[in-house]
């Protein structure tokens, strides 16, 4: 089935250490993104891709960082999790840029403690 | 930073039609969005309005546009328990989608 897979489901991870998300789509969309889910703030996003090589900053990108190395994989790492990071991470893709029918990922809870 | 407002919580009986609310802030936006998560689950596109329209509906589901106000709203009609959900409304700004809080929407028999 065509769609966006995100791994781990979810993670425990202690304050300091580093951590990669993975997301990977099959659908060959070139733009990508980075949400993040907290109750009461809906989703915000860290970082986009527009598409393969390029990378940008969203509203809340401190503490994360970003790469595409191809149009499938859009991995976010933090590099020193903090407890503030504890939340849902949403991978999402579009066919295009200003393609708004974003399909999503299923998600990653981390928690930091 | 841009807002876009929702109430957090909405509680509906089986049957009747719920209303959910947003305020948006980017009066440019082209596109206005709904989504609906279900729980454990992603964002799934429930629909959407082109700017220039007042008003759009898709079976059970109405979206009314108040481009004056910055207001748009999705009616579920016949609210179902398989309705309760997370929803979401959108805004496009900058080539990217700008999220509301979400509407937790209750439905009980």
């Amino acid at each position: 089935i065509a769609g966006i897979t995100q791994a781990p489901t979810s993670q425990i991870l202690a304050a300091g250490r580093r951590m990669t998300l993975r997301c990977t789509q099959d659908m060959r969309h070139n733009a990508m993104y980075w949400y993040r889910q907290d109750l009461g703030l809906g989703l915000r996003l860290i970082h986009y891709s527009n598409t393969a090589g390029t990378t940008g900053k969203g509203e809340v990108p401190d503490g994360y960082s970003v790469s595409r190395a191809n149009t499938d994989d859009f991995p976010l790492t933090l590099a020193s999790a903090v407890p503030s990071q504890t939340s849902v991470y949403f991978c999402a893709s579009s066919e295009q840029v200003g393609d708004y029918g974003y399909t999503f990922g299923s998600g990653t809870r981390l928690t930091v403690v | 930073g841009e807002d876009v407002e929702q109430s957090l919580f909405l509680s509906v009986r089986e049957g009747d039609s719920s209303v959910i609310n947003c305020t948006y802030t980017d009066s440019s936006s082209t596109y206005l969005y709904w989504y609906k998560q279900e729980p454990g689950a992603g964002l799934q596109l429930l629909t959407y309005i082109f700017s220039n329209m007042d008003m759009k509906q898709d079976q059970r589901l109405t979206v009314l546009l108040n481009k004056k106000d910055k207001h748009l709203s999705l009616r579920i009609a016949d609210t179902q328990t398989g309705d309760s959900a997370i929803y979401f409304c959108a805004e496009s700004m900058a080539d990217k989608l700008i999220f509301g809080t979400g509407t937790r929407l209750q439905v009980f028999p």
